[in-house]
């Protein structure tokens, strides 16, 4: 069955400090993954997407993701935190028949930043 | 261009009632997912439709069920309210133009039941 893990639960970085989130994914054929960021009381807006072709992937707010396939990971980076950044972010693989109609997400990783 | 709207922004029902949750998908847009998210968790996957013929089911009972409109909007609607219910209801749209078209999220509609 398809899945999601995010092993952390509740991140706190420094703000300037770099940020690592991580994921790993169970799915059966070449997935279709993505990060979407939760501000409170919010809807999830998409940071960056993965389907094919190069490994790294550059998204919004200067989050970057890679693709692991040996590994079954897409973590989530950012070289330097931002306070703004503090959210509620999650990771999610694309299935079913259209892949990107059903999200399966993981529990998420909340992201407090220190000053 | 407007995001996906949804309403209402947040709901207060009792045990037992029925609620109709609404989306309006983004301009051009002609599918739309509904998804649960319970405090504390990931959105967990309801439903999607395309073209008004429900093209996914997740994991929910009969009591959940869904429609789409001629103008793509859709409703969600519940019946038989259990607490267990409460939780924060997100729509998203996609035009299914392609199979790597992204899902773009609505603000959600906030459902307690008490």
């Amino acid at each position: 069955a398809q899945s999601v893990t995010q092993p952390d639960i509740h991140i706190t970085v420094s703000e300037g400090a770099s940020l690592e989130l991580r994921c790993n994914y169970s799915y059966g054929a070449t997935p279709y993954l993505f990060w979407y960021v939760q501000s409170p009381g919010q809807g999830l807006q998409l940071l960056l997407k993965y389907f094919s072709g190069d490994t790294l992937v550059q998204g919004i707010k200067g989050f970057e993701a890679e693709f692991k396939r040996s590994q079954s990971s897409f973590n989530l980076r950012k070289p330097s935190v931002h306070w703004s950044d503090a959210a509620e972010y999650f990771c999610a693989v694309g299935a079913g028949d259209n892949q990107g109609g059903k999200l399966i997400f993981g529990q998420g990783t909340e992201l407090s930043v220190k000053p | 261009d407007a995001g996906v709207t949804q309403s209402p922004t947040h709901l207060i029902k009792t045990r037992g009632q029925q609620v109709t949750l609404r989306c309006s998908p983004i301009s051009g847009h002609k599918s739309v997912s509904w998804y649960q998210q319970v405090l504390g968790q990931g959105p967990q996957f309801i439903f999607q439709y395309y073209e008004k013929e429900e093209r996914g089911r997740g994991n929910f009972p009969d009591r959940f069920s869904a429609r789409q409109f001629p103008n793509y909007s859709s409703e969600l609607n519940v019946n038989a309210l259990l607490l267990g219910d409460s939780a924060l209801y997100l729509c998203a749209s996609r035009t299914l133009a392609e199979l790597t078209d992204t899902q773009y999220f609505g603000p959600g509609t906030r459902l307690t039941v008490l």
